[in-house]
């Protein structure tokens, strides 16, 4: 069963604008994680933002935000004023316990491609 | 990036060679995770080390691959007899041992099997 699920394979925003990219995740373990994370074209893995499912409130990092909506299971990303830097592609992933439960791996999503637009 | 450092960027292999990618953990952690990006896909898990034991190899195949993190220098994702089906990208991650901590990601390695 797919644990973590982005239902957009593509997305146009113009410069300035907001974008929501979506995500939501099926796990039953009380303690996880929600994390986003950026692959540029020149393909390295730039770290986001980080929810966790005891957290209070929303995480926010600069123009980056994620909106957590635990009984939903869904943990989108929230860009504003988007920038043309911000083109590419954004993966949602959550943190799950190892077979062992000694450590912590994550399950990516399929991918958003954001594209922005002058 | 975080400071995860791997090595090589880029390597080219022909069909039956092997393949040795590294990977030098951020300053301060001690596991480190293996995970492989097919083209056009996500990144799926391979394995999970901590110095000198691999933790969690569920997603690392059965044949041809294996993985070591000794207790002095990186730690090494060995390929033998490589195949086309392995092109891929390898990236590798650490974390310290507090759970909540992001996974930091090294920029990865690009396999080409020629």
């Amino acid at each position: 069963a797919q644990k973590i699920t982005q239902t957009q394979p593509g997305m146009f925003v113009q410069e300035k604008e907001a974008v929501t990219l979506d995500c939501t995740y099926d796990t039953s373990d009380p303690s996880y994680g929600l994390f986003w994370y950026k692959q540029p074209s020149s393909g390295e893995m730039i770290f986001l933002i980080y929810q966790g499912s005891y957290d209070q409130q929303n995480a926010t990092e600069g123009r980056y935000s994620l909106n957590f909506q635990k009984a939903r299971k869904s943990a989108n990303l929230v860009i504003s004023a988007s920038q043309l830097g911000d083109s590419a592609m954004y993966f949602c992933a959550m943190r799950e316990r190892t077979v062992t439960g000694g450590g912590n791996k994550l399950t990516f999503g399929t991918g958003t491609q954001l594209k922005v637009e002058l | 990036n975080a400071g995860v450092m791997q090595n090589p960027r880029h390597l080219v292999r022909r069909r039956g060679q092997e393949a040795r990618l590294r990977c030098s953990p951020m300053k301060g952690h001690s596991h480190v995770y293996w995970y492989r990006q097919l083209p056009e896909e996500g990144l799926k898990f391979m394995v999970y080390l901590q110095k000198e034991n691999i933790i969690d190899e569920s997603g690392m195949p059965k044949e041809r691959f294996s993985a070591e993190f000794p207790k002095e220098g990186p730690s090494i994702l060995r390929i033998q007899q490589v195949v086309r089906g392995d092109s891929a990208a390898y990236f590798c991650a650490s974390s310290n041992d507090i759970s909540n901590q992001p996974q930091h990601f090294g920029d990865g390695t690009r396999l080409s099997i020629l």
